[in-house]
């Protein structure tokens, strides 16, 4: 069974950069699927931060791009992401998820993490 | 720029009740669209894939179609775990857009 956990600090200062990672179980991260990550403010909607292959390819949202990095540890299974000079705005509940190969669906997805911006 | 319409934001309706959501897209994506669920304090859970791809596990009182711009979720009939958030989310254009959530209320 593939499970994902997202780790990283719940609060983060404002200006600061909000780090994050996913440990993937189950699966290898250098198999075919895309890896990303999804974020959901309190009581809102699902937003798409980012994607990235095990080779190294990356897609981000374009609101976020200039902010925004994510990376791939193949050694430890894991992938991250980084976002800098965060707001208030970017307080939310943040998951990580896997994509299916071929199919449009993220089929896994870990339980989500609170990262709070605040001082 | 590329949008992604769901609708009704909020809907009330009863246990044996049949139900449906709709995604519309500003432009046409194929079938490249995939329907969750996502309960109280919970990750989304994938429901259908590739539009009317039903996921392993997945009651078969769910069902998606619809391709190009026009896609539909329907609950046949209505159980009570089924009182939900629900979203859509479109694979055709980045970024991967999901549609606003549909908030479904036992009425």
């Amino acid at each position: 069974q593939v499970h994902l956990q997202e780790s990283g600090p719940g609060l983060v200062e404002p200006s600061g950069t909000l780090s994050l990672s996913c440990t993937v179980s189950g699966a290898s991260i250098r198999s075919e699927n895309w890896w990303s990550w999804v974020r959901q403010p309190p009581g809102k909607g699902l937003e798409w931060i980012g994607e990235i292959h095990h080779g190294g390819n990356t897609n981000y949202h374009p609101s976020l791009d200039s902010r925004v990095s994510i990376s791939v540890d193949t050694s430890k299974n894991e992938f991250s992401l980084t976002l800098t000079s965060v707001t208030a705005a970017d307080t939310a509940v943040y998951y990580c998820a896997r994509d299916r190969p071929g199919v449009s669906a993220y089929d896994y997805w870990g339980p989500g993490i609170l990262v709070t911006v605040s001082s | 720029a590329f949008q992604l319409t769901q609708s009704p934001s909020s809907l009330s309706a009863s246990v044996g009740d049949r139900i449906t959501i709709t995604c519309r897209a500003s432009q046409g994506i194929t079938s490249a669209l995939a329907w969750y669920q996502q309960k109280p304090g919970k990750s989304p859970k994938l429901l259908i894939s590739d539009a009317s791809y039903l996921e392993s596990g997945v009651p078969s009182r769910f069902s998606g179609s619809g391709s190009g711009t026009d896609f539909t979720l329907t609950i046949s009939s209505l159980h009570p775990e089924d009182f939900a958030t629900y979203y859509c989310q479109q694979f055709n254009t980045y970024p991967y857009t999901f549609g606003q959530g549909t908030k479904l209320e036992i009425k």
